[in-house]
C-alpha cells in the first residue's frame, strides 16, 4: 500500500531532551516535507527536500533539522526540544513539487 | 511573502444543498493549488490538485477552480452530504517550492 509514515504517533518528553521523527515513504517521491499545525496559526512549512542531500528552509526552520540521505526517509530532529514546540507534526511526499502532497498521519508532541 | 485566505472560516448547512468554498492568494506565481480535507484529528487527505496553466478539476460531487491572475480559487461540492462534514484547506505550492496553506474552512452538513 502506498504511504507515508510517521513514528512515533505520540510523544511526551522534556525540555532540552534531543528526539527525532521519522518519516518513510514508499512511492519513490523526491519531494518531501515537514509542517506543524498550531491553533491559530494552521499548517506551517518547517523544511523541504527536493531529492536526496538537496534540503531547504519552510517559514518555521528554527529549532529544527532534517536530513535527506536516502530517498524514502526524511527524519526531523529537535536537538534541545522546547515547550514552544508542542504542535502537530505533519510528513508530507510527492512525485516532485508539481504533483499531489501525500500526508502521513501526523505525530502529536509535547514538550514539558 | 505568499499569504493564503480562505473564506468562510466555518459554514453549516442542511444536507443536499450546493456549497462554494474560497480561497485566495497574493502571488500569482504559483505551481498549483491544492484542496485537501481534514477530519478532526486526522492527517490531509488530497482532494484535488490544479496545475498553474489548469482552469478547473472535478472529482465526483467536488469541482475546484483556478484563477490565477486574480489570485482565486473555489471549491464547489454538490449535494453535500453529512460525511462531507470536516475542515476544508487549500494550499499553493509558490515560486520557493513551498507550500503554503490557508487556515481553512470547518463545514458541518446537518441531517
Amino acid at each position: 500500500e502506498a504511504q507515508v509514515t510517521q513514528n512515533p504517533r505520540y510523544l511526551i518528553t522534556v525540555t532540552g531532551k534531543k528526539l527525532t521523527v521519522t518519516c518513510s515513504q514508499n512511492m519513490n517521491h523526491e519531494y518531501m516535507s515537514w509542517y506543524r499545525q498550531d491553533p491559530g496559526l494552521g499548517l506551517r512549512q518547517i523544511y523541504y527536500s527536493m531529492n536526496v542531500e538537496v534540503t531547504d528552509k519552510g517559514d518555521v526552520p528554527e529549532g529544527y533539522k532534517v536530513s535527506r540521505k536516502e530517498k524514502r526517509n526524511f527524519p526531523l530532529i529537535l536537538e534541545s526540544p522546547s515547550p514552544n514546540q508542542t504542535s502537530l507534526y505533519f510528513c508530507a511526499s510527492g512525485t516532485d513539487y508539481e504533483e499531489t502532497q501525500y500526508f502521513g498521519p501526523g505525530t502529536r508532541l509535547l514538550v514539558l | 511573502k505568499q499569504e493564503v485566505t480562505q473564506i468562510p472560516a466555518a459554514l453549516s448547512v442542511p444536507e443536499g444543498e450546493n456549497l462554494v468554498l474560497n480561497c485566495s492568494f497574493t502571488d500569482s506565481a504559483i505551481y498549483n493549488l491544492q484542496w485537501f480535507r481534514q477530519d478532526p484529528g486526522k492527517g490531509l487527505t488530497s482532494l484535488l490538485l490544479i496545475q498553474s496553466s489548469q482552469r478547473e478539476q472535478t472529482s465526483g460531487r467536488l469541482n475546484a477552480s483556478l484563477d490565477k491572475s486574480s489570485g482565486r480559487s473555489t471549491l464547489y461540492i454538490a449535494a453535500s452530504q453529512p460525511g462531507d462534514s470536516a475542515t476544508y484547506l487549500c494550499a499553493v505550492m509558490d515560486s520557493s517550492y513551498k507550500l503554503i496553506f490557508g487556515s481553512g474552512t470547518r463545514l458541518l452538513v446537518r441531517p
